[in-house]
């Protein structure tokens, strides 16, 4: 099975600065995405960024990136030109995309905390 | 922009009742998703619909729980009798066949506590 870790419980950055939040994940398949979510205080979970495993080139939304190291199974989220927008919960996520029955379930990292201070 | 549907965002009931959930997934997504994410925690696959077919329901306490997807639209998760551990989040996600990745878009979620 799948597990996904996020080590960070709590991370906090200045408005205007970077951060990164750490992700690592265990698999034997060579063929899956992986997914950071972000999650404000009472609402609703919206994606962030997506990356395919196959892809080598490292997945890029505005000020968001990620550094994917498929060999360490590493998946780290870089936030910059930090904004108070960004605090929230994110979570890092694994999905197979192979078939079975697990095909299609995101498995989830326990989360981190992002505070911004102004 | 399309998004899912849930109702109630609040429940509050008392331990031994039954409780029921609503989830109106994006039109024309045919994969639905139930997640439970207790709080402080990441959500964990409750049950997987494709169109009105179980796929996957291994984590789903069949002894209190079950789901359906008659139409293959919208969807019901039911919880009776209720235990005060079943307070939690209860997240539904679909997403759509035609996307490589089957990105999963979440609703708003009901925040259940059994007292």
């Amino acid at each position: 099975a799948q597990t996904v870790t996020q080590s960070q419980p709590e991370m906090s950055v200045q408005e205007a600065e970077t951060v990164t939040l750490s992700c690592t994940y265990d698999t034997s398949e060579s063929d899956y995405y992986l997914f950071w979510y972000k999650q404000p205080p009472s609402r609703q979970m919206i994606l962030v960024i997506r990356q395919e495993a196959y892809k080598q080139q490292n997945a890029t939304e505005n000020r968001f990136s990620v550094n994917f190291q498929k060999a360490a199974k590493s998946f780290s989220l870089k936030i910059s030109d930090s904004q108070l927008g960004d605090a929230a919960m994110y979570f890092c996520a694994y999905r197979s995309a192979s078939g079975g029955t697990s095909y299609g379930k995101l498995t989830f990292g326990q989360g981190t905390i992002l505070t911004v201070h102004p | 922009e399309a998004e899912v549907a849930q109702s109630p965002r609040y429940k509050i009931t008392e331990k031994s009742q039954a409780v029921a959930f609503w989830c109106d997934p994006i039109s024309g997504h045919a994969t639905l998703y139930w997640y439970r994410q207790i709080l402080g925690q990441g959500p964990e696959l409750l049950v997987q619909f494709q169109d009105e077919s179980v796929v996957d329901d291994s984590q789903l306490p069949k002894d209190r729980f079950s789901a359906e997807r008659l139409k293959g639209v919208d969807s019901t998760l039911k919880i009776q009798p209720a235990e005060l551990g079943d307070s939690a989040m209860y997240l539904c996600a679909s997403s759509n066949l035609g996307q490589l990745d089957r990105t999963q878009y979440f609703g708003p979620g009901t925040r259940l506590t059994v007292l």
